[in-house]
């Protein structure tokens, strides 16, 4: 029973194209996250959702866009892809109390050719 | 903006042996919460051990233990006996009290190799 699961977990594609990523979560959690982890394994908060508030760190190009079709879930659509934008991304989630942990999916390698 | 300073990219230790990791961060606030997240080759993200600012004593998780110290603004993680499945990047996070969406502030990792 895959508590985030992320899909697909490898992805390559030209650039320029368009492409999603997409992550459930069965925990019941109200909070999710996208996080971009680069090639020198340095993990940055990209997005963070919950049916109250989207928070969008100012340094992600806004060609990338959160979509999030209920609770549960929260997928990532990336426009225009460019070579820099080859990464591991991580989906994530966590109840919206005080100081709860964020539980990762696995992860989903874009390599851009 | 907080930030979260691991120091030792790479760390290597003895198989049964004890390690400390080591973690400062710098923030205004008051109320906070620190993590260690432990990455395998697998790539997953795995949480380790957690620590609420207000509270003094340090956490424990088995063979995981912390010493937070908050006038130093430092959360180091200490792993007493440690095995080959320890073999893994270890990543220092932040995240400030309060409800609400704030994502982790992470350090950049140490990567701890066990010698058999």
């Amino acid at each position: 029973d895959t508590a985030v699961s992320q899909t697909p977990k490898y992805l390559v594609t030209q650039m320029g194209n368009d492409k999603s990523i997409k992550c459930e979560q069965n925990l019941g959690h109200d909070t999710m996250y996208w996080y971009k982890q680069d090639s020198k394994k340095f993990l940055k908060i990209m997005f963070s959702y919950n049916n109250k508030e989207l928070i969008i760190n100012e340094t992600v190009p806004n060609r990338f866009s959160p979509k999030s079709p209920d609770k549960a879930h929260l997928n990532l659509h990336i426009n225009s892809l460019e070579l820099g934008d080859s990464a591991v991304y991580f989906c994530a989630s966590s109840h919206d109390r005080v100081g709860q942990p964020q539980h990762f999916g696995d992860g989903t390698r874009l390599s851009i050719l | 903006a907080q930030t979260v300073t691991q120091s030792q990219p790479e760390m290597s230790v003895q198989e049964a042996e004890t390690v400390t990791l080591s973690c400062t961060y710098d923030t205004s606030e008051s109320d906070y919460y620190l993590f260690w997240y432990k990455q395998p080759p697998s790539r997953q993200m795995i949480l380790v051990i957690r620590q609420e600012a207000y509270k003094q004593q340090n956490a424990t998780e088995n063979r995981f233990s912390v010493n937070f110290q908050k006038a130093a603004k430092s959360f180091s993680l200490k792993i007493s006996d440690s095995q080959l499945g320890d073999a893994a990047m270890y990543f220092c996070a932040y995240r400030r009290g309060g409800g609400g969406a704030d994502g982790l502030t992470f350090g950049k990792g140490t990567h701890l190799i066990i010698q058999p």
